[in-house]
């Protein structure tokens, strides 16, 4: 089975200043990690991947993140946000070879402040 | 292209009631999921399918039934409705059966259970 921990339900930040949302996970088996953002009142859209390959990985609107093995960590981080990158993070898993279903962590609300 | 649509976005209902929230998708996909959300607890898994005629159970599949006919639709029936059955609902689809394909998400079904 597949675990998600996102360790900060809330993060508040300022107009144009760094952000990172972190993420572990934990699994008996290979997975593929994922970073889903939910604006308010909206469904979930992918923001990126991670397949294979680079363990650095780009998603859209500038967001990029990090696969860590030794740690099981996937944090996501943007270098400058803006208010409109003010929604919910959802850190997710799925299994490489066994299953198809997801598991998706409890969320990071980012407040971006003017 | 309409992707995942869910019918439908709000819903009041009484304790003891039954509703059937709708799900389709025009991306033939095998794959298609129900989940819902509530705050803090992220996206739990309720009922999946990976093609006609098949369905398995989730996370939290007490309360509800499912039923897979077509390749495009995955409806979710609320048999008698509870209060705790009050939460967003999201319906998702990915193709192929393996790891790698994202979910594709619908905007959700807001229900309220009175």
């Amino acid at each position: 089975a597949q675990s998600v921990t996102q360790l900060d339900s809330q993060v508040p930040v300022f107009e144009e200043a760094p952000v990172e949302l972190r993420c572990n996970y934990s699994s008996s088996v290979s997975v593929y990690l994922f970073w889903y953002v939910q604006y308010p009142n909206q469904g979930l859209q992918l923001l990126l991947k991670y397949l294979s390959g680079s363990t650095l990985v780009k998603g859209i609107n500038g967001f990029e993140a990090e696969f860590n093995k030794s740690q099981t960590s996937f944090h996501l981080r943007k270098p400058s946000v803006h208010i409109s990158d003010t929604a919910e993070y959802f850190c997710a898993v799925t299994p490489r070879n066994y299953g198809q279903n997801f598991v998706f962590g409890p969320g990071t609300r980012l407040s971006v402040l003017p | 292209n309409a992707g995942v649509t869910q019918t439908p976005k709000f819903q009041v209902l009484k304790t003891g009631q039954s509703m059937t929230l709708q799900c389709a998708q025009d991306m033939n996909h095998e794959y298609m999921s129900w989940y819902r959300q509530d705050p803090g607890m992220g996206l739990r898994l309720i009922h999946y399918s990976v093609g006609a005629g098949i369905t398995d159970q989730g996370e939290v599949p007490n309360g509800y039934n499912v039923s897979r006919s077509t390749t495009e639709d995955f409806p979710l029936r609320l048999l008698s409705a509870a209060p705790s059955q009050t939460s967003v609902y999201f319906c998702a689809s990915r193709g192929g059966l393996a790891g790698v394909g994202e979910l594709f998400f619908g905007e959700g079904s807001r229900l309220t259970v009175l």
